[in-house]
């Protein structure tokens, strides 16, 4: 399996603009999440997805983000308009409860830096 | 969710066992203990879980007392690849539980 994938991996933009992150969680997994990590604030969970169904949005910041996952195969997630303290490490992982709850396959991360 | 404290940092040398300590005083009975490890510009990535005594896999060991108020995660004959951060984790068992990461310990292998 070739994991978790994200893209892209770097994206670099400016402030007021739409930016779209997309994950591809690993096949056959039913939980999906999106973490952002900063050096201030460490890892931080923003949504989670079970079969496709939005669980628990408490972490997205505000408004201007949005998450949504049509199928199963899946995810993006979208912040506009985009602000310069929105730039950090955007992460995206999957599991299942076949496996371990606690064993989630992190992707490779799309680093946004908004100027 | 328990709260967990953990050294910010530690340093080794190539070769050396490193042990790392995290603590976990209001854990419940339900709770695991999982373990997971970030190398730079990575997503974290499980590495080991236990609920007590002693858990080992190929990359780690995993100490818990009989109180199980603290572990420790014990890598053996580090190499400057063992060189990341790693996270002590607390959750309970049972349906799905999101995972509260800390600060982390940042582990600095040398030559």
């Amino acid at each position: 399996d070739a994991g978790v994938i994200q893209s892209p991996r770097h994206e670099v933009t400016e402030m007021g603009q739409e930016v779209t992150l997309r994950c591809k969680p690993i096949s056959g997994h039913d939980y999906l999440f999106w973490y952002r990590q900063t050096m201030m604030r460490g890892l931080e969970l923003l949504i989670y997805f079970n079969n496709n169904v939005p669980i628990d949005d408490s972490g997205m910041p505000e408004d201007r983000f949005s998450a949504k996952m049509p199928n199963a195969s899946f995810s993006t997630l979208k912040i506009q308009p985009s602000e310069p303290r929105d730039s950090a490490v955007y992460f995206c992982a999957s599991t299942t409860l076949g496996l371990s709850t606690d064993t989630q396959y992190f992707g490779p991360g799309t680093r946004l830096t908004v100027l | 969710l328990a709260k967990t404290t953990q050294p910010i940092s530690m340093d080794s040398y190539e070769g050396q066992e490193v042990n790392i300590t995290c603590s976990h005083n209001n854990i419940a009975t339900n709770d695991y203990i999982t373990w997971y490890q970030q190398f730079p510009s990575q997503g974290p990535r499980f590495i080991i879980q236990g609920y007590k005594t002693k858990v080992t896999n190929e990359v780690a060991s995993l100490f818990i007392p009989a109180d199980r108020k603290s572990s420790t995660l014990s890598l053996p004959r580090v190499s400057l690849s063992d060189t990341a951060v790693y996270y002590c984790l607390v959750v309970p068992s049972g349906g799905y539980n999101k995972l509260i990461f800390g600060a982390g310990t940042r582990l600095a292998v040398h030559p």
